[in-house]
């Protein structure tokens, strides 16, 4: 089955700085990339998510970068800000409209004012 | 739009009693939920995919005499922790995708409802 592999497992950086965020997934199959953000105690909540019929994508501060010869994609959060610290989760998917999710471990982002 | 609820929110029983935590769609139709266990600082794992009016798939591992998953409409699925014991204690997410055949629906995932298992 697919495994996910992600880091880093916790990143602190300063307040207006950039954060990225490594994703690995193991199995050729999956097209299917979304990125999930997670504040203490809530519930996870799609952020960006990309296929694998593009490179690229972004929205905002946000984006998140492809590679599927190498298998792994990234997330790029641009311009920190306090309220960007919860927890990060990548996941890769493959099945259409019957997919289902293997997340990574998760990355603990922590902006600093 | 789009809101998974889940009840309820946390949950304390006895080692050997079973508990059943239930999913809503509240404002869209849900053909499929899928439900994850989530330990303390870990990832979600998926425990099983529901489809409304049939029986649930489990991954590997899970079992599903153990936690009974039924998903007896387009709004609702349930799950049953079964003769439930210390290690059973986590937090347990369901998610839901609306009735399409578009691939790739998003998931929305419920508050997640926190087991303590005494």
């Amino acid at each position: 089955g697919e495994n996910v592999e992600q880091h880093p497992s916790t990143l602190s950086v300063q307040e207006g700085d950039s954060a990225v965020i490594k994703c690995t997934y193991s199995d050729s199959a999956s097209n299917y990339f979304p990125w999930y953000k997670q504040e203490l105690g809530k519930r996870p909540q799609l952020i960006i998510d990309i296929r694998s019929n593009v490179g690229e994508k972004k929205d905002q501060r946000i984006a998140v970068t492809l590679n599927k010869t190498a298998k792994h994609f990234s997330l790029h959060i641009t311009e920190t800000q306090p309220e960007d610290s919860a927890v990060y989760f990548c996941a890769a998917a493959w099945g259409g409209s019957n997919y289902k999710l293997t997340f990574g471990k998760g990355t603990l982002l922590t902006v600093n004012p | 739009g789009a809101v998974v609820s889940q009840h309820p929110s946390w949950v304390i029983c006895k080692s050997g009693t079973s508990v059943k935590i239930e999913c809503r769609s509240l404002d869209f139709q849900a053909t499929t939920m899928f439900w994850y266990r989530q330990f303390p600082k870990q990832s979600l794992m998926l425990m099983a995919t529901s489809n409304e009016g049939s029986k649930a798939t489990y991954e590997q591992g899970v079992e599903k005499d153990k936690f009974l998953i039924n998903h007896a409409s387009l709004t609702l699925s349930t799950l049953t922790v079964t003769s439930a014991h210390p290690e059973d204690s986590s937090f347990y997410i369901c998610s839901a995708t609306e009735a399409s055949g578009t691939a790739y629906n998003e998931q929305f995932f419920g508050p997640g409802t926190r087991l303590t298992v005494l």
